[in-house]
């Protein structure tokens, strides 16, 4: 089945510090990923949507400048978290719709849980 | 623009049934069903594409009424397995939108 796989899974980075989180689509392409954010025991939130070769689309409230998101091929999205302060501290999502047709849903990476200290 | 679901929680013992409702304020073009357990990253369960379609594996199944806007996810003769937090997602402009969650609780 579809795979996506997310690095790391967790980090505990400094204030200040920025922090790459990587997503990659190990046996089908991926054209569009999305990323949530999660706070615990809150639903997913949606923070913006790669697209492959072209700028991301982020969500109302959430600082481009702060999460930059880079899709730079068909399998590989990545999210920085620049200049990170204790409130980024969440469970980092990423997803993308499984190939194979509609009915298949969306496949999620294992997640990444950010602590900034 | 998130779909809302209930209850926010539930506690079942092993083998009784459970309902979770999700309604959105917008025509859907489809409806997903997750299951996330704690510390993991949300699992597909289902997707329901037209109005009136019902799907359903092992024990967990769904209904979808387009026309109300709702979907209904059907747990019967549960199993502690089943326990975690059951997440809609709808697909409005090609990007999923997730509601709060339901906290399942099965006990033996």
């Amino acid at each position: 089945g579809a795979v996506v796989s997310q690095h790391p899974s967790r980090v505990i980075c400094k204030s200040g510090t920025s922090v790459k989180i990587e997503c990659r689509s190990l046996d089908f392409q991926a054209t569009t990923m999305f990323w949530y954010r999660q706070f615990p025991k809150q639903s997913l939130m949606l923070m913006a949507t790669s697209n492959e070769g072209s700028k991301a689309t982020y969500e109302q409230g959430v600082e481009k400048d702060k999460f930059l998101i880079n899709h730079a091929s068909l399998t590989l999205s990545t999210l920085t978290v620049t200049s990170a302060h204790p409130e980024d501290s969440s469970f980092y999502i990423c997803s993308a719709r499984t190939q194979g047709g509609v009915h298949y849903g969306y496949t999620f990476g294992s997640g990444t849980r950010l602590t900034v200290v | 623009q998130q779909p809302v679901q209930s209850p926010q929680a539930v506690i079942l013992r092993e083998g009784e049934d459970a309902v979770i409702n999700c309604s959105s304020s917008k025509a859907l073009y489809s409806v997903h069903w997750y299951r996330q357990k704690h510390g993991e990253a949300p699992v597909f369960l289902m997707i329901l594409l037209k109005g009136g379609e019902q799907k359903g594996h092992d024990k967990i199944s769904a209904s979808f009424n387009e026309k109300k806007q709702q979907s209904s996810l059907y747990l019967t003769a549960s199993q502690l397995s089943y326990s975690g937090t059951y997440f809609c997602g709808t697909e409005i402009a090609h990007d999923m939108r997730f509601g709060a969650g339901t906290r399942l609780t099965v006990k033996p």
